[in-house]
């Protein structure tokens, strides 16, 4: 069975930096065709893709954001860390990771985790 | 940058047929964007419905479908049900590693 966790803080102040873990089992980041996405939703507001990580170490971001965003992987660990700088009050959300695993379609995300709320405010 | 077009909202009577599409504010959806669909009920994470287009996802039922319609994506629900009742978002790649949502649609069944 494949799961996925997010954790973080709860609450940031702006201007800090956020770091969210995603911690994984049932797969691994380091097979083949593997991939870990990040995504946020604001109160109310739509999805928003932000960010992924590839088995191969590639990285992709959003390209509104990918001056503040940084995706990394601890294949060890089934983590992949998600920081975002200089935070700002439209930045609070749900954030959620959710997988990929096929080589040929880097679209198809499932599962996703629960998703965890972070509230930026001072 | 190219946006990824939803109908806000939408209503179907039970036991109806719906169809939400999946455009762009530029150009046609192909199946080389490789639309999927999730659909989220408030306070929960999104579920998978169909991905590549056309795949239904596991455990999804049949009377949920995809397509290409014209120059869009589309997600066809054929007799709607009142656990039905959701926001349906598309995604679609763009190439260069970027996934792009849709806005959503809020889907009424009444």
């Amino acid at each position: 069975q494949v799961t996925l966790k997010e954790s973080g803080p709860a609450l940031v102040k702006p201007t800090q930096t956020l770091t969210l873990t995603c911690t994984f089992s049932g797969f691994s980041l380091s097979t083949s065709g593997m991939r870990v996405s990040w995504i946020r939703q604001p109160p109310g507001k739509a999805l928003e893709w932000l960010a992924r990580i590839d088995w191969d170490d590639d990285k992709f971001y959003s390209t509104s954001l990918k001056t503040r965003l940084t995706i990394s992987k601890d294949t060890s660990k089934n983590q992949v860390v998600l920081t975002m700088t200089n935070v700002d009050p439209v930045d609070t959300a749900t954030y959620y990771c959710a997988r990929s695993r096929d080589y040929n379609n880097p679209n198809w995300f499932d599962p996703w985790g629960q998703g965890t709320l972070v509230t930026v405010s001072s | 940058q190219t946006v990824v077009t939803q109908e806000p909202s939408f209503s179907v009577s039970p036991g109806g047929t719906v169809t939400l599409t999946c455009g762009l504010s530029s150009g046609s959806v192909y199946t080389s964007y490789y639309p999927s669909w999730y659909q989220q009920t408030p306070g929960h994470a999104p579920r998978t419905l169909i991905y590549s287009t056309n795949t239904r996802s596991s455990g999804v039922p049949d009377r949920f479908s995809g397509s290409i319609l014209g120059n869009k994506a589309a997600l066809t629900i054929t007799g709607a049900q009142a656990d039905d009742e959701s926001d349906y978002y598309c995604l679609l790649y763009m190439g260069r590693g970027i996934s792009v949502f849709g806005g959503g649609t809020k889907l009424t069944v009444l």
